[in-house]
């Protein structure tokens, strides 16, 4: 089976840099993606890995361990806009394409 | 010019009812995709279908049926509605199946009552 965990809620407070894990255990790994989702909204693509190392794309970056089956999220220079949840989601399993995700982590960001 | 459009985005109706929720995408992507996210904001997987060809259906009931007509439209139908039925209900659209980028609908809230 997949099973994906993510800290349920985190905070932090404006300007400062949060990183949220994600550890998961699946079959057939195709790729790691990391969603932004605000309140009331449909989730926003941030990220993709599929190979170990960082993916920085501006504020936001994304790293992968394969062989640990972890993920992080990096969050640098908060601002209130980016208090969200974030889903972490791994394309695996034996159906191409299919995504399982993580419960979200909820991220309140404070002035 | 939505890249991937649902409607109704609200939809409030009793127990024992028959639905529908149309969706859309201008993106030219093969694959299309219904999820489900539960009031703790779980988000999960109903169907999948990729080039008019249905190849996810995950264990949910079969009062639920979806339908692509062309590879631009995806809808799901929901009979007899129940109140566990509540929930947001995104659709979704990829290029292709695998590791790519999947673009979400605005959602559907449904309300059963």
């Amino acid at each position: 089976g997949q099973n994906i965990d993510q800290p349920t809620e985190m905070t932090a407070t404006e300007g400062a840099i949060v990183q949220i894990n994600c550890t998961y255990q699946t079959s057939g790994f195709n790729g790691l993606f990391w969603y932004q989702q605000h309140a009331g909204e449909a989730p926003t693509f941030l990220s993709y890995n599929v190979l170990d190392g960082l993916e920085e794309k501006g504020r936001f970056s994304s790293f992968l361990s394969r062989s640990k089956g972890y993920s992080y999220l990096l969050l640098k220079e908060l601002q209130m806009k980016d208090s969200a949840s974030y889903l972490c989601a791994v394309s695996g399993g034996s159906t191409l394409g299919r995504l399982y995700f993580g419960r979200g982590t909820q991220l309140t960001v404070w002035p | 010019d939505t890249a991937v459009s649902q409607t109704p985005k609200y939809l409030v109706t009793q127990m024992g009812n028959d639905k529908s929720i149309k969706c859309e995408q201008n993106l030219g992507h093969d694959t299309m995709y219904w999820y489900k996210q539960d009031s703790k904001k779980f988000l999960k997987i109903m169907f999948s279908y990729n080039n008019k060809e249905l190849i996810i259906n995950e264990t949910v009931p079969n009062r639920f049926s979806p339908k692509s007509p062309d590879k631009a439209h995806l809808n799901l139908h929901i009979n007899s509605l129940e109140l566990g039925d509540s929930a947001v209900y995104f659709c979704a659209s990829s290029l292709q199946r695998g590791g790519y980028e999947q673009y979400f609908g605005p959602g559907t809230r449904l309300t059963v009552t």
